[in-house]
């Protein structure tokens, strides 16, 4: 079956990094977008950018622009997003999700990844 | 950006009745519209596309319309399972954005 798996929790300091990556099995690896969608505790899901596997294209939200890097590894059907510049405000739920590109969907979604920053 | 309205904000009903959720987008969003549930420790899931296609496996109490700026995610009976969060989301201008939810509780 289609699914994206994202690796475990992470917990980092203020002014670090993260890397979290998003194996996907069950479907063609190159043929859909990978999106990158964040919930902060207590909030909404905040889109944060997308890539094309196939091209390695990328289009981010204007506000993870300089901090956000999305790379694949198409051998392993991975992709992976990495946010820098880490500060306390960016403790959330980070999603991949599979990005359709004839309509809206957004389908299937990894199971989430914890990322905590804290001193 | 496309912002994305829902209300209400907080939706109280018992199981068996009907839940509206409305979704108003800023601009003309046709027809790149859909609505995902969500509920704590898990990911979301997709409802609907397109406005009004039900993805698969979802149950025919969830229904969509609308068109334009102004839509409508309906679920026909509550069952114990929909009481979540749903959110809309666009992709028809860019960026993809979604709205803040509406939260369907007992």
């Amino acid at each position: 079956q289609v699914q994206l798996v994202q690796s475990g929790a992470e917990v980092k300091k203020p002014g670090g990094s993260v890397k979290v990556s998003c194996k996907a099995s069950g479907y063609t690896f190159t043929r859909y977008d990978i999106n990158w969608v964040r919930q902060a505790t207590g909030k909404g899901l905040e889109w944060m950018g997308r890539m094309d596997p196939n091209s390695g294209n990328t289009g981010l939200a204007q506000k993870f622009q300089g901090r956000v890097t999305m790379t694949r590894n198409i051998s392993i059907s991975t992709a992976y997003m990495e946010l820098s510049s880490l500060r306390s405000e960016d403790t959330a739920v980070y999603y991949c999700a599979r990005g359709w590109a004839i309509d809206s969907r957004f389908d299937p979604w990894g199971q989430g990844t914890l990322v905590t920053v804290s001193s | 950006e496309t912002v994305l309205t829902q209300s209400p904000a907080t939706l109280s009903l018992s199981p068996g009745e009907r839940a509206t959720l409305s979704c108003r987008a800023s601009q003309s969003v046709s027809p790149s519209l859909a609505w995902y549930q969500h509920k704590p420790g898990q990911a979301p899931r997709l409802l609907i596309y397109d406005v009004s296609h039900r993805a698969t496996g979802v149950p025919t109490r969830f229904s969509g319309s609308g068109s334009g700026t102004d839509f409508t995610l309906t679920i026909g009976s509550l069952q114990p399972e929909d009481f979540a969060v749903y959110y809309c989301q666009q992709r028809s201008n860019w960026p993809p954005t979604f709205g803040q939810g509406t939260r369907v509780e007992i």
